[in-house]
C-alpha cells in the first residue's frame, strides 16, 4: 500500500535555530497535509498543499510541495519552545496515511 | 464550533470489562473516524463512518465494536481487551469522507488495560 516516509525521526535544536522535516512518497500525491501534535495532545491540522511546487507560509513555518508531488517539507525559522511537538505529514490513502512523524525538542 | 469532544479522557479497565468511548461533533461533518495511537507512533486508522454507515474497517479485532447512532455521535464499544490495546484512542471528523479532506481530531481517550 501507499506509504509516506518522514525524516528525521527526532530533532533537537537550541532555541533560535532552524528546523526542517521532510516527507517522501514513492507515488504521486494528490495533496499532502501537515499536522502538529503537542506532548500529551492530539493532532492539529496545520496546512494542506495541493499544487505542484506550492509554497505556503504561516508566520515562521514554511511548507513546500515538490514539483513532482512526491515530496514535501516543513521548515521552521528561529524555533521557539512553543514549537515543541511531533510534526506529521499525511497523504491520502484509504483515509489519511500518516508519516511516522518528526519529534522536535527545543532547549532554551 | 470547530471542536470534536471525547469522553472519557482517561479509562482504566480490566480484561473482562465492557466499556464505551464516546465522540461528538457539531460541525455538520458527515464522516467520522476512530484511530489508535501508541506512544511515539502515528495514528493508525481503525474505522471510518460515512453518512452514518461503516465504510472502512481496517481489520480491527472484534473486541472493538464501533457504532454511529447519528451524524454527530460516534461510539467505540470495548469488550475483553488485551493489555496491548492500551493506547490513545482518537476520534476525528471531516466534511464528507473524501480522502483528501482535512480531519479534525478530538483530544482522545487514554486507555489502560490491566
Amino acid at each position: 500500500g501507499q506509504q509516506v516516509m518522514q525524516i528525521p525521526q527526532y530533532q533537537h535544536v537550541q532555541e533560535g535555530e532552524d528546523f526542517t522535516t521532510y516527507c517522501n512518497s514513492s507515488t504521486t500525491l494528490s495533496n499532502i497535509q501537515w499536522y502538529k501534535q503537542r506532548p500529551g495532545g492530539h493532532p492539529v491540522f496545520l496546512i494542506q498543499l495541493v499544487k505542484s511546487g506550492e509554497v505556503k507560509k504561516q508566520k515562521r513555518l514554511t511548507f513546500q510541495f515538490g514539483e513532482a508531488k512526491k515530496n514535501s517539507s516543513l521548515h521552521i525559522t528561529a524555533t521557539q519552545t512553543t514549537d515543541v511537538g511531533t510534526y506529521f505529514c499525511a497523504g491520502p490513502g484509504t483515509a489519511l496515511i500518516f508519516g511516522k512523524g518528526t519529534t522536535l525538542s527545543v532547549s532554551s | 464550533d470547530t471542536e470534536v469532544t471525547q469522553t472519557p479522557k482517561h479509562l482504566v479497565m480490566g480484561m473482562t470489562n465492557k466499556k464505551s468511548l464516546k465522540c461528538e461533533q457539531h460541525m455538520g461533518h458527515r464522516a467520522m473516524y476512530w484511530y489508535k495511537q501508541k506512544a511515539k507512533k502515528p495514528p493508525e486508522l481503525m474505522f471510518v463512518y460515512s453518512y452514518e454507515k461503516l465504510s472502512i474497517n481496517e481489520s480491527v479485532p472484534s473486541r472493538f465494536s464501533p457504532e454511529c447512532p447519528n451524524s454527530s455521535l460516534l461510539n467505540l464499544h470495548l469488550h475483553a481487551l488485551q493489555p496491548e490495546d492500551s493506547a490513545l484512542y482518537l476520534c476525528a471528523s471531516s466534511h464528507f469522507g473524501d480522502r483528501q479532506e482535512t480531519q479534525y481530531f478530538g483530544p482522545g481517550t487514554r486507555l489502560l488495560v490491566l
